[in-house]
């Protein structure tokens, strides 16, 4: 049971460059999360869903854009990468209770 | 809104010794309160949670306290182990369309000596 996978684990990017990273569960769970960490700091939230078709917008949402065609998958896009958003950035899903995370993947924008 | 901060930003133990982990928070009617444990390079782990309805609540080696009246809850771990050594935050979650949504602390790093 891989629980819940984010590709690539890596990344370095070109101010303006786009962007997506990837987030699949393989729990059949209805919401899908995504976080962003930035050094020193907690997990904040950037965007969520709560089933196939429906998202909403989290703390930090400007310069991210989400869709959610499947359960399963929930990627995060990046139509213009800017330095601000050199973060970890960490998807999460649960069916309403404590949320699982997957691993991160590190962006760094140049 | 929700905020939840730490006191301290790094915390070093001795192995076998207990912790303490502080998280204070602003919101009065907050009700639900999580810990997560965050090894390097890995996303947080679901520790414990607790409602405000409990002062108190155990898990395997660690208990959490809730004190409303001060707005402050602790995270203890008992006979510390190096496995304990990572960031610990709490959260605080929120709701919308019925998605849990959370607000974490900044979290404390704890270290464990050998």
């Amino acid at each position: 049971n891989a629980g819940v996978t984010q590709t690539p684990k890596f990344q370095v990017l070109k101010t303006g460059q786009s962007m997506t990273l990837q987030c699949a569960q393989d729990m059949n769970h209805e919401y899908m999360s995504w976080y962003r960490q930035d050094p020193g700091m907690g997990l904040r939230l950037i965007h969520y869903s709560v089933g196939a078709g429906i998202t909403d917008q989290g703390e930090v949402p400007n310069g991210y854009n989400v869709s959610r065609s499947t359960t399963e998958d929930f990627p995060l896009r990046l139509l213009s990468a800017a330095p601000s958003q050199t973060s970890v950035y960490f998807c999460a899903s649960s069916s309403g209770g404590s949320q699982h995370f997957g691993d991160g993947t590190r962006l760094s924008i140049l | 809104g929700e905020s939840v901060g730490l006191h301290l930003p790094t915390l070093s133990v001795q192995e076998g010794d207990n912790s303490i982990i502080n998280c204070a928070y602003s919101n009065s009617a907050s009700d639900y309160f999580i810990w997560y444990k965050q090894e390097s390079g890995k996303g947080p782990q679901f520790i414990i949670d607790i409602r405000s309805n409990m002062d108190k609540r155990q898990g395997q080696r660690v208990t959490v306290l809730l004190n409303k009246t001060v707005k402050h809850l602790s995270l203890q771990i008992a006979a510390t182990q190096p496995g304990d050594s990572a960031v610990y935050f709490c959260a605080e979650p929120s709701w919308g369309q019925g998605a849990q949504k959370l607000v974490f602390g900044q979290g404390t790093r704890l270290t464990i000596n050998p």
